[in-house]
């Protein structure tokens, strides 16, 4: 499986300001993708970042708010935009397998955000 | 659309007391079927992925199965350190590869 970082860890944030997050990944990955947990809830699927092309977003979040860069094949960041407190989640990285019948899904250790 | 609905949505263990996790799914054909292991703070920790109806798989304590409707967890013999919350997420097919995650059940096992 791949090893997978996130940065920062967690932060606490103003609102009206911008985060960015990033997350790095210990191998080259074709899938990598975004989802959100705010509190008490379970996964939400933000985006999927795609090597070299714009992001495929959800139902329910859009690219301004949530902009994403997908440099190369180890690398990802996303931004979340003119924060607000319902922002305040944790944030997780996730990657698919590397190998083309390998379906499985790693995810990064998660950047908790809180916004006041 | 797809959905997974877990049950129950948390369950308190005595220390060796065996019991199971439901994970109900409807989806437009499965690709695969996954339990994920998270603890409090941290990222989800891959578990099993389940592919066929029938298929079984063991790690530990845990044994994963799967019908054509649902998974279930079974946790043998529990231990304290296994008290985490268990996710279920149903991939479908098509180039996307994304999952679609059940709210989770909170198992707290008690010394």
């Amino acid at each position: 499986s791949a090893v997978i970082s996130q940065k920062p860890s967690r932060d606490i944030c103003q609102r009206g300001t911008s985060l960015t997050i990033q997350c790095q990944v210990d191998s080259q990955v074709t899938m990598m993708f975004w989802y959100r947990q705010q509190p008490g809830q379970s996964l939400t699927l933000i985006a999927t970042a795609n090597q070299g092309s714009e992001a495929t977003y959800e139902s329910g979040f859009v690219i301004d708010k949530f902009p994403i860069s997908r440099p190369n094949l180890t690398f990802s960041t996303l931004t979340v935009s003119n924060m607000s407190p319902e922002d305040s989640s944790i944030y997780l990285c996730s990657v698919g397998g590397t190998s083309g019948s390998n379906y499985e899904q790693y995810f990064g250790p998660g950047t908790r955000l809180t916004v006041t | 659309e797809d959905q997974v609905t877990q049950s129950p949505e948390a369950l308190r263990l005595q220390e060796g007391e065996s019991s199971s996790l439901n994970c109900s799914y409807t989806v437009s054909g499965l690709r695969g079927l996954f339990w994920y292991r998270q603890d409090p703070g941290k990222g989800p920790e891959f578990l099993f992925t389940l592919y066929s109806a029938g298929e079984e798989k063991e790690k530990e304590r845990l044994k994963a199965t799967l019908t054509k409707k649902e998974s279930f967890l079974h946790i043998t013999a529990p231990k304290p350190e296994d008290s985490a919350t268990y996710l279920c997420a149903v991939q479908a097919p098509g180039s996307a590869r994304q999952l679609t995650f059940g709210s989770g059940t909170q198992l707290t096992v008690l010394p």
